[in-house]
């Protein structure tokens, strides 16, 4: 079946640290990858996201790019600020699911939490 | 405020109650979801809608959850006889069917949380 595995939390870190959440997934075919954040009291929100093959997603600063041949989608940023404390999820969606649903299988999801 | 809005955002009740959860989504998108999310886990697929027609359900959907859409705009979930092990976030995210090929985004509401005593 398909399934996402993102590293395990938390993860704190001091300001302009370097940042990396691994996510590794399963899945048959050629899935679509996700990073949505949530930040305390919201809702989640898609941070980037990448369609096929070494395709290399980025905002705000985060970078992840689609590995099919290792099968990840590691999130990465050069310098954290405290204002990306947040939970971070790693999501997939089926290619099969392209005109159809948006069925996100989501990771457990990783705490960042970035001090001053 | 033109995001997605859930109602009540928590809830606490007995077992055995009824309860229901809404979902206000932005107001031009035609595909709504929820997803459940318990403590430490990602969100789960429970349904979706596009317009008024529910198109899927989830494994994870009992016969004592219930979904809506009647007019194609606001959904309602409801859970009959709760039960201690529904105790969860309930999401509602929606999005425009056209646009799935090319972005796949969703937009998620805050969340209702259910506690079941």
């Amino acid at each position: 079946g398909n399934s996402v595995t993102q590293m395990e939390g938390p993860v704190t870190l001091s300001e302009e640290a370097f940042l990396t959440i691994n996510c590794t997934y399963t899945a048959t075919g050629y899935p679509s990858l996700f990073w949505y954040v949530q930040y305390p009291g919201e809702g989640l929100q898609l941070l980037l996201k990448a369609t096929k093959a070494d395709d290399k997603g980025s905002n705000k600063g985060f970078e992840a790019t689609y590995r099919k041949e290792t099968t990840s989608f590691h999130l990465e940023k050069g310098s954290v600020q405290v204002s990306d404390s947040a939970v971070y999820f790693c999501a997939l969606r089926r290619g099969a699911d392209i005109q159809g649903a948006q069925k996100l299988v989501f990771g457990q999801g990783t705490r960042l939490t970035i001090n001053p | 405020d033109t995001g997605v809005s859930q109602n009540p955002r928590h809830k606490i009740t007995k077992r055995g109650q009824n309860v229901t959860f809404r979902c206000d989504p932005i107001s031009e998108h035609n595909r709504l979801y929820w997803y459940r999310q318990t403590l430490g886990q990602g969100p789960e697929f429970l349904t979706y809608f596009q317009n008024e027609a529910q198109l899927e359900k989830s494994r994870l959907l009992s016969d004592r959850f219930s979904a809506e859409r009647p007019k194609g705009s606001f959904s309602t979930l409801e859970i009959q006889r709760t039960e201690q092990g529904d105790s969860a976030m309930y999401l509602c995210a929606s999005s425009l069917a056209k646009l799935a090929p090319r972005t796949g985004e969703l937009f998620f509401g805050e969340g209702s949380r259910l506690t079941v005593l």
